[in-house]
């Protein structure tokens, strides 16, 4: 099974409008931290936010918001007035438990930004 | 602000030989990683690497891949016998606290293999 499902291959929005990508997750662990990270064409790995299973609020940085319901195991990526730079791979990944091993990720959404 | 740097950006080899990966953590982290994308597919973990031991590996991640921290500052992945299907992006990524759930990982900028 999946740990990690994103949904949408690809979404195209429309400038200045909001845009959500989804991201469900699975784990038996109590213990766990979400991640997103941007990739633009170029091919870097960008870490946008993070969101721990024991925080009682939404991570926010700047125009990215987590929108995390933990009893539906989601962890959605809300990005406020999208610019054409927003324009790349959004990848959503999970760390489980105390152990060093790394991230596992989704398959990654190609977001379009048109102006 | 401090980062991950990994050289070369773009490495061409040929069938059958080795490549070294090299990649230079953040400085105060601890625990370090290298992942694998190839084209188009999403990242894979290869192995991470604590107290100068691999903490785990990836069923990828075989006899063929070694890693090594020859010095205090340089973590480098080693391929030997390239295959085709060994062409990817490799990413290395640090983080300070490998045990912790809520350490983000800092990802290098890549290296694209390319097995001819």
């Amino acid at each position: 099974a999946q740990k990690i499902t994103q949904t949408q291959p690809g979404m195209f929005v429309q400038e200045k409008e909001a845009v959500t990508l989804d991201c469900t997750y699975d784990t038996s662990d109590p213990s766990y931290g979400l991640f997103w990270y941007k990739q633009p064409s170029s091919g870097e790995m960008i870490f946008l936010i993070y969101q721990g299973s024991y925080d009682q609020q939404n991570a926010t940085e700047g125009r990215y918001s987590l929108n995390f319901q933990k009893a539906r195991k989601s962890a959605n990526l809300v990005i406020s007035a999208s610019q054409l730079g927003d324009s790349a791979m959004y990848f959503c990944a999970m760390r489980e438990g105390g152990g060093a091993d790394g991230l596992t990720f989704g398959k990654g959404t190609h977001l379009i930004i048109q102006p | 602000e401090p980062e991950v740097t990994q050289t070369p950006s773009h490495q061409v080899t040929q069938m059958g030989q080795e490549v070294i990966l090299r990649c230079v953590p953040i400085s105060n982290h601890l625990y370090f990683y290298w992942y694998r994308q190839i084209l188009g597919q999403k990242v894979e973990f290869l192995v991470s690497f604590y107290n100068n031991e691999i903490s785990e590996k990836s069923e990828i991640f075989d006899d063929q891949f070694s890693v090594e921290r020859p010095d205090g500052s340089n973590f480098t992945l080693k391929i030997r016998s390239t295959k085709l299907e060994d062409s990817a992006m490799y990413f290395c990524a640090s983080s300070h606290r490998g045990l912790s759930y809520n350490s983000p990982l800092h990802f290098g900028n890549g290296t694209r293999l390319t097995v001819t």
